[in-house]
């Protein structure tokens, strides 16, 4: 057990529709990294915030956002959902989020659009 | 972040050693050499990393050469629950980095 809460672990909806996945991270981490794996792209970096502002961002579509709030739990919003979107989304955190440290991730959400 | 090149899969039998490389040759002279493992669809773990010197955990050893441009993973002792995609990458240690993470090996131990 990593630590990393994700909540739901599986979900399924219709296209056009709208989710938003939770992460709480580990007791005292202030980083949270959103990544999404799906078949045929591996894992794939988001987003990435710390102590609530974003500090990185990677391919995260339009239709996506995310935020970090105060007790530092995050949520990732996925709108206007497409077929394409189903994948595995990880959320991972670590104590800071610069330097030399290593992410520890939650066991993820399987999301099905269909 | 350097990129790395890792084989696409490698076999292992049970209980002998899995020797994972990875080439880093782009690598720069701040950045540390992260391995991570994702069993089968679960979230990915981290193994160990490293900067210049050969590091050792409770899971695994990591041997970097000396022109850092290569690395072994060493698990000394595979069982069939190391049956997983392994994933090198290469990280600033400075700034806000993220974890970009390739295509990995894929190690099968067999009994």
């Amino acid at each position: 057990d990593s630590g990393v809460t994700q909540t739901p672990k599986h979900l399924i909806t219709a296209t056009g529709q709208r989710v938003t996945l939770r992460c709480s991270p580990r007791s005292g981490d202030l980083s949270v990294y959103w990544y999404q794996q799906s078949l045929d792209q591996g894992l794939q970096f988001l987003i990435q915030y710390y102590n609530g502002e974003e500090r990185a961002k990677g391919n995260i579509l339009e239709r996506f956002s995310a935020q970090q709030f105060p007790d530092l739990h995050s949520e990732l919003n996925l709108s206007s959902l497409e077929l394409g979107d189903s994948a595995l989304y990880f959320c991972a955190s670590s104590p800071i989020g610069e330097g030399n440290t290593e992410a520890f991730f939650g066991q993820g959400t399987r999301l099905t659009v269909v | 972040d350097a990129k790395t090149t890792q084989p696409p899969s490698m076999d292992c039998a049970e209980g002998r050693a899995a020797n994972l490389p990875c080439n880093h040759s782009t690598i720069s002279g701040n950045e540390y050499v992260y391995w991570y493992r994702q069993i089968h669809s679960q979230g990915p773990q981290y193994i160990i990393h490293g900067l210049k010197n050969n590091e050792t955990n409770e899971m695994a050893s990591l041997i970097i050469t000396e022109d850092r441009k290569s690395s072994t993973l060493i698990l000394p002792h595979a069982t069939l629950r190391d049956t997983a995609v392994y994933y090198c990458i290469v990280r600033v240690a400075a700034g806000f980095q993220k974890l970009v993470f390739g295509t990995g090996t894929r190690l099968l131990v067999s009994p």
